[in-house]
């Protein structure tokens, strides 16, 4: 059965203290893997996709890396602006669906 | 970028009606969308697909006859609650896929339901 793992489940962070999100999956034929923020009571943001193992990519103080089991979303010298609930999900082969985790709430205090 | 809007935003319904809440694509055409249910810190649960001009998919144990989808224009989905019952208070959030936009799946801001 595909599934989607993330952790921590939640995260505070002080002003500029760098950390990492991780997403662990299992899905029967990768076909993108999707970060996203969403703030409360809000819909989702599009983040990033990502397709395969060694792939890599960075928007301002974010970037994310996948592995053939998971998927890391580094945060560079956050701010309290970046707080939010980060999830990810994955697009199995054979589907058009996507699959969430449970989503890390980073928490960022000046 | 591409922009999914979602109406309304909150409802109060009394329970035994039915509420309609649409989604639109506003600068794309989407073929399909996808309407998700989410519990408060819980993930997002697929509840249906909905396709342009045919019937939808819905997931396994969420029930047609309650929540009815209709897409009928390539910009246009909806969703209507029937016969709303507490237990259906939730957080509604639609999605629509970008294909000329990379393929992303970019989401509405949410209809926050409360049956009393």
């Amino acid at each position: 059965e595909d599934q989607v793992t993330q952790s921590p489940e939640a995260l505070r962070l002080q002003e500029g203290e760098s950390s990492s999100l991780n997403c662990s999956y299992t899905v029967s034929g990768l076909r993108g893997l999707f970060w996203y923020r969403q703030d409360p009571g809000k819909g989702p943001e599009f983040l990033f996709t990502l397709y395969s193992a060694g792939e890599e990519k960075e928007k301002e103080r974010l970037k994310a890396t996948l592995t053939k089991k998971e998927s890391f979303l580094h945060i560079t010298a956050p701010k309290p602006e970046d707080s939010a609930t980060y999830l990810c999900a994955v697009q199995a082969g054979n589907t058009d669906k996507l699959i969430f985790g449970t989503g890390t709430r980073l928490q960022v205090f000046p | 970028g591409a922009v999914v809007s979602q109406h309304p935003s909150r409802v109060i319904c009394k329970s035994g009606t039915s509420v309609k809440i649409e989604c639109r694509s506003l600068d794309f055409q989407a073929t399909t969308m996808f309407w998700y249910r989410q519990f408060p810190k819980q993930s997002l649960m697929l509840m249906a697909t909905s396709n342009e001009g045919s019937k939808a998919t819905y997931e396994q144990g969420v029930e047609k006859d309650k929540f009815l989808i209709n897409h009928a224009s390539l910009t246009l989905s909806t969703l209507t609650v029937t016969s709303a019952h507490p237990e259906d208070s939730s957080f509604y959030i639609c999605s629509a896929r970008d294909w000329q936009g990379g393929s992303v799946l970019h989401f509405g801001n949410g209809t926050r339901l409360t049956v009393t």
